[in-house]
């Protein structure tokens, strides 16, 4: 079955360095990725995801993540923190239409 | 983006009453929508698929009859939690599927904040 691991159950970056949030998946097929982000008491949005095609996705708040095969990671990146940036994010995998969520990564941004 | 709410936003009830989320997806028809429950600090578990016009498909673990779904039209899904008990206090968040020819996304719900006393 699919899964996503994230590494790191919190991450402290100050404003303006670089963000990286960790996700390893298992899958035994192609997967697709997500990456969401919530703020506290809020629904989800999807920052973005990998479908096929290019491995490198590009999304919404200057985020990006790198599909790697060769090391089933799909990490998250931003090149410099924004105080609006403390969130939590996740990292997920789908089978059919269901997700499956990693455990989470809270961001606080440090001025 | 595609648009979906909650209500209510939070609710406190009572131990032993019964509480009914609605979730509704605002700009789109969907003829699946996701139930999801969410505890402090903790991950999105899936608790059951909703599906318009049949029953919905439940989650190992997750008790059907207490947590009672309804898909009657292509934008509204209903979660009722039933007897509710302290242990049920939680996040509740609600997630539409918008399907186009080319590709799908599920679109959640702000979540419903459900305090048991």
């Amino acid at each position: 079955a699919q899964s996503v691991t994230q590494l790191g159950s919190h991450v402290s970056v100050s404003e303006g360095a670089l963000v990286l949030l960790r996700c390893n998946y298992s899958s035994s097929v192609p997967p697709y990725l997500f990456w969401y982000v919530q703020y506290p008491n809020q629904g989800l949005q999807l920052l973005l995801k990998y479908t096929t095609g290019a491995t490198l996705v590009k999304g919404i708040n200057g985020f990006e993540a790198e599909f790697k095969k060769s090391e089933t990671s799909f990490h998250l990146t931003k090149p410099s923190a924004h105080m609006s940036d403390a969130a939590e994010y996740f990292c997920a995998t789908s089978f059919g239409y269901k997700l499956s969520f990693g455990a989470g990564t809270t961001v606080t941004v440090r001025a | 983006g595609a648009v979906v709410s909650q209500h209510p936003s939070w609710v406190i009830c009572k131990s032993g009453t019964s509480v009914k989320i609605e979730c509704r997806s605002l700009d789109f028809q969907a003829t699946t929508m996701f139930w999801y429950r969410q505890f402090p600090k903790q991950s999105l578990m899936l608790m059951a698929t909703s599906n318009e016009g049949s029953k919905a498909t439940y989650e190992q673990g997750v008790e059907k009859d207490k947590f009672l779904i309804n898909h009657a039209s292509l934008t509204l899904s209903t979660l009722t939690v039933t007897s509710a008990h302290p242990e049920d206090s939680s996040f509740y968040i609600c997630s539409a599927l918008y399907r186009s020819r080319d590709t799908y996304e599920q679109y959640f719900g702000p979540g419903t904040r459900l305090t048991v006393t």
